[in-house]
């Protein structure tokens, strides 16, 4: 079957620029995350979503980073007015419940580059 | 505040010598532990998790709560092992990780 994908694969911004980043889950998966990986590093949690809604956003940076599932399915996250340390790949992963020890799995990712 | 550490980065290896990627971490509370592995062009994909405590692809991690490890061991690579490994640790009610750094598994010929 169809595992999550995301879109685009690679993104070119320059400094100030807005972007968005899209993950569709697999089909039937209640929890959604995002994780930011810095060139070098492993995942870094930003945020949760339980169907639509925004349970956890501890991890995001800045008031730059917006997140939303409006319709519990596909997940948006926005970056505003990029800077050249928001360059990293972002991680969208999905896993069937809402809670518990799931498997999370992770979609092949969106390589930003901030220029 | 949780943390995961992988203290070395690169592991390089002949094929069929054991391997040791070490892991410790630091939790208050119950510890969920995970390995992730991600091939070379593949994405970031579940190896084991300590709860099943089973053996995949001939690698087996063992819970030390003592010493707040879970290193993952292979008796014997093989040039497939090659990937990079993320030791990874799920918290809170909706379980996201906190991941290492990453080590880098080589298994030459």
């Amino acid at each position: 079957g169809a595992g999550v994908s995301q879109s685009p694969r690679y993104k070119v911004a320059k400094r100030g620029q807005d972007v968005a980043l899209r993950c569709d889950p697999i089909s039937g998966h209640v929890s959604l995350f995002w994780y930011q990986q810095a060139l070098g590093q492993g995942p870094e949690f930003l945020t949760y979503f339980q169907n639509e809604a925004q349970l956890d956003k501890s991890g995001l940076p800045s008031d730059r980073f917006f997140a939303e599932r409006p319709e519990g399915s596909v997940s948006t996250l926005k970056i505003q007015r990029t800077q050249q340390e928001d360059s990293a790949v972002y991680l969208c992963a999905s896993s069937l419940q809402g809670t518990g020890s799931y498997e999370q799995y992770f979609g092949p990712g969106t390589r930003l580059t901030v220029t | 505040a949780q943390r995961v550490t992988q203290p070395e980065k690169l592991l390089s290896v002949f094929k069929g010598a054991p391997v040791e990627l070490k892991c410790n971490y630091s939790y208050s509370g119950s510890p969920e532990l995970f390995w992730y592995v991600q091939y070379s062009r593949q994405r970031l994909q579940l190896l084991l998790r300590h709860i099943s405590r089973e053996s995949i692809k001939g690698f087996t991690a063992d819970l030390n709560k003592g010493e707040t490890s879970f290193h993952l061991k292979k008796p014997f690579a093989q040039e497939e092992d090659s990937a990079m490994y993320y030791c990874a640790l799920a918290t809170g009610a909706n379980s996201k990780l906190t991941f290492g750094k990453g080590i880098t598994l080589s298994v030459r010929p």
